[in-house]
């Protein structure tokens, strides 16, 4: 399956504890982007990436937030210090700078924070 | 800023009669407007794009979208519903030919009766 994939596809913790998910992007794509969805709304854009530079951030980003692109490839999504608040579905998407733009989305990470 | 507006949560259509799909959209520029249909457990699959040109576009599965600048709307259509097309639907708006943070909106649940 070349789609974008994302790991792990569900993720429980206990608040207060340390989460990373992480997203691999359709192999030619060098734009990458994180949004969270929550239940009976649109998905919300957090941040998205052009190869390894982090180009923008949403407001909701906060500074327990962090996501990273080290190599261009992949992109990990960490939150630190986990609030109930948090539990969401967190939905990764890429797309290349040329030819087509539409926003391909992997199937998410389900995070549950007890 | 832009804002995408579904003002349905759920539209209920017979198989086989024509749906409708309403999106109104506020975005500054150029507007850039995407329809995608989420199943569930899955992640967002594309249907269609309104870039520029023809004011309707044809999409994935049969589905049309009807792009109207003076009443700001991209409503969603298909002649004859199928059962199968039961699912979630989201408009989403995005700037930079949608290489940049999509908006979405808040999501219509389309029940298809057999």
């Amino acid at each position: 399956d070349t789609g974008v994939s994302q790991n792990p596809r569900h993720k429980i913790t206990k608040r207060g504890q340390n989460v990373t998910f992480r997203c691999d992007p359709i192999s030619e794509h060098n734009r990458l982007y994180w949004y969270r969805q929550t239940l009976g709304q649109g998905p919300e854009f957090l941040t998205y990436f052009q190869n390894e530079a982090q180009l923008e951030k949403s407001r909701l980003l906060s500074d327990r937030f962090s996501a990273e692109r080290p190599k261009g490839s992949f992109s990990t999504l960490e939150i630190q210090r986990t609030e109930q608040g948090d539990s969401a579905m967190y939905l990764c998407a890429s797309t290349s700078n040329t030819g087509t733009n539409e926003q391909f989305f992997g199937p998410g990470t389900r995070l549950t924070v007890l | 800023a832009q804002s995408v507006a579904q003002p349905e949560d759920q539209v209920n259509v017979a198989e086989g009669n024509p749906l409708t799909v309403k999106c109104t959209y506020s975005v500054s520029g150029n507007p850039y407007l995407f329809w995608y249909v989420q199943y569930p457990n899955r992640g967002l699959q594309f249907l269609l794009k309104y870039i520029t040109g023809d004011n309707l576009v044809k999409g994935s599965y049969g589905f049309e979208a009807e792009f109207n600048k003076s009443q700001t709307s991209f409503h969603l259509k298909k002649p004859s519903a199928l059962v199968s097309d039961s699912a979630l639907y989201f408009c989403a708006a995005g700037m930079d030919t949608g290489r940049r943070a999509l908006t979405f909106g808040s999501g219509t649940r389309l029940q298809v009766q057999p």
